[in-house]
């Protein structure tokens, strides 16, 4: 299995600023995700993040918003910029090894 | 990926089994179903996948008929902490790599005394 830590495990942010989370792995792993988790809602793919190469973003999210950082395989950071009250959620990191998807705690984002 | 059917939420006594189906009649060939659940305030956990025969682990038992189209979680005897939003999700797995997991809306299972 793989062990995730995220920092911050919760933070309050004002409008217009911004926040980078990191995500810390216990084992080197390829591919790994962020994810958003907006209250009350599933969850939402952001991009994946493998070592070596561009963020790939889905649909909806775009660099300038959401840059990724991957510089080795058992870390990654992912920075909400210019944050609005509607960036709120839980994000949460997630790893595929070994056949199986593994996730963070999540980070909870409050922005006001 | 293919799209996955569940129902919104199900109430299941404790100490019963409790039967989570999942409609996924799209589903392609060489898609695997996988279950994975979300505790309140917590990540994802991951339960169970298979591919075509039923499967069993310590945590549950995934039933998939005959024409893929369908599966069903069995949590033999749940209880109080298997109250959580449970996620049908089927994805396309190679040798070292995957599709994305692509979350649905889930069932929302609660466990009551």
């Amino acid at each position: 299995s793989a062990v995730i830590s995220q920092k911050p495990s919760r933070d309050i942010c004002q409008r217009g600023t911004s926040l980078t989370i990191q995500c810390q792995v216990d084992s080197q792993v390829t591919m790994m995700f962020w994810y958003r988790q907006q209250p009350g809602q599933s969850l939402t793919l952001i991009a994946t993040a493998n070592q070596g190469s561009e963020a790939t973003y889905e649909s909806g999210f775009v660099i300038d918003k959401f840059p990724i950082s991957r510089p080795n395989l058992t870390f990654s950071t992912l920075t909400v910029s210019n944050m609005s009250p509607e960036d709120s959620s839980i994000y949460l990191c997630s790893v595929f090894t070994l056949g199986e998807q593994y996730f963070g705690p999540g980070t909870r984002l409050t922005v006001t | 990926d293919a799209k996955t059917t569940q129902p919104t939420s199900m109430d299941c006594a404790e100490g019963r089994a409790a039967n989570l189906p999942c409609n996924h009649s799209t589903i392609s060939g060489n898609e695997y179903v996988y279950w994975y659940r979300q505790i309140h305030s917590q990540g994802p956990q991951y339960i169970i996948h298979g591919l075509k025969n039923n499967e069993t682990n310590e945590m549950a038992s995934l039933i998939i008929t005959e024409d893929r189209k369908s599966s069903t979680l069995i949590l033999p005897h749940a209880t109080l902490r298997d109250t959580a939003v449970y996620y049908c999700i089927v994805r396309l797995l190679l040798t070292g790599t995957a599709s994305k997991l692509t979350f649905g809306t889930g069932t929302r299972l609660q466990v009551t005394l």
